[in-house]
């Protein structure tokens, strides 16, 4: 699987919008980028994911670089609810196989200060 | 939609013992399940991958004899830790797929199970 990097820690206040970076230099072509968010002593929660356009929906947005290299999910107004793990994951869904599995790396600790 | 419920939420045992771990989807049929173990301040590690009907898939260093896990039917997968010893104390977590494979598949998570061994 193509590898993700996404910095270790962010610091946002409430009601402030947060950007939150994910490198993929070695995306290929047919991967999808997945964000999903893990709330403390919870399992993990679908986000958003997209291919190539950016994506909108009601949790966050998703803002793909042109060359797929790096992509970036918005939070547009963070609540002290928002803060979690977030997972940046590229996953191609025409590998088959075990593929279909995401690999979850260390993501993200998004704290909000309110 | 899409809600994933896992009993019981929290465990504890004594060495030797097995425990046993469902995940049920409560208001979709999953064709796919899998399970993920999670120690403390690390992230998710998939332990296996399940279809409804047939064996499981154990991602390299799991044991499946230690490990195991029933697919009976669409909405219910079940995990049972044979034998529990200290270290395998974790945070024990489920999900499940529509339609793995496709590229509008997403995985829906349950709340997971801590499980302590004595």
């Amino acid at each position: 699987d193509a590898k993700t990097t996404q910095p270790n820690s962010m610091e946002s206040n409430e009601e402030e919008p947060v950007h939150l970076p994910c490198n993929h230099s070695t995306i290929s072509g047919t991967d999808y980028i997945h964000w999903y968010r893990q709330l403390p002593s919870q399992g993990p929660e679908y986000v958003i994911h997209g291919l190539t356009s950016n994506v909108n929906n009601r949790m966050a947005s998703l803002a793909i670089a042109e060359d797929r290299k790096s992509s970036t999910l918005i939070l547009h107004r963070a609540t002290l609810r928002d803060a979690a793990v977030y997972y940046c994951i590229l996953r191609d869904p025409n590998s088959g196989g075990s593929n279909y599995k995401l690999t979850f790396g260390k993501g993200t600790l998004l704290t909000v200060n309110p | 939609g899409a809600v994933v419920s896992q009993h019981p939420s929290r465990v504890i045992c004594k060495s030797g013992t097995s425990v046993k771990i469902e995940c049920r989807s409560l208001d979709f049929q999953a064709t796919t399940m899998f399970w993920y173990r999670q120690f403390p301040k690390q992230s998710l590690m998939l332990m296996a991958t399940s279809n409804e009907g047939s064996k499981a898939t154990y991602e390299q260093g799991v044991e499946k004899d230690k490990f195991l896990i029933n697919h009976a039917s669409l909405t219910l997968s079940t995990l049972t830790v044979t034998s529990a010893h200290p270290e395998d104390s974790s945070f024990y977590i489920c999900s499940a797929s529509v339609l793995a494979g496709v590229s509008t598949d997403t995985q829906y998570f349950g709340p997971g199970t801590r499980l302590t061994v004595l």
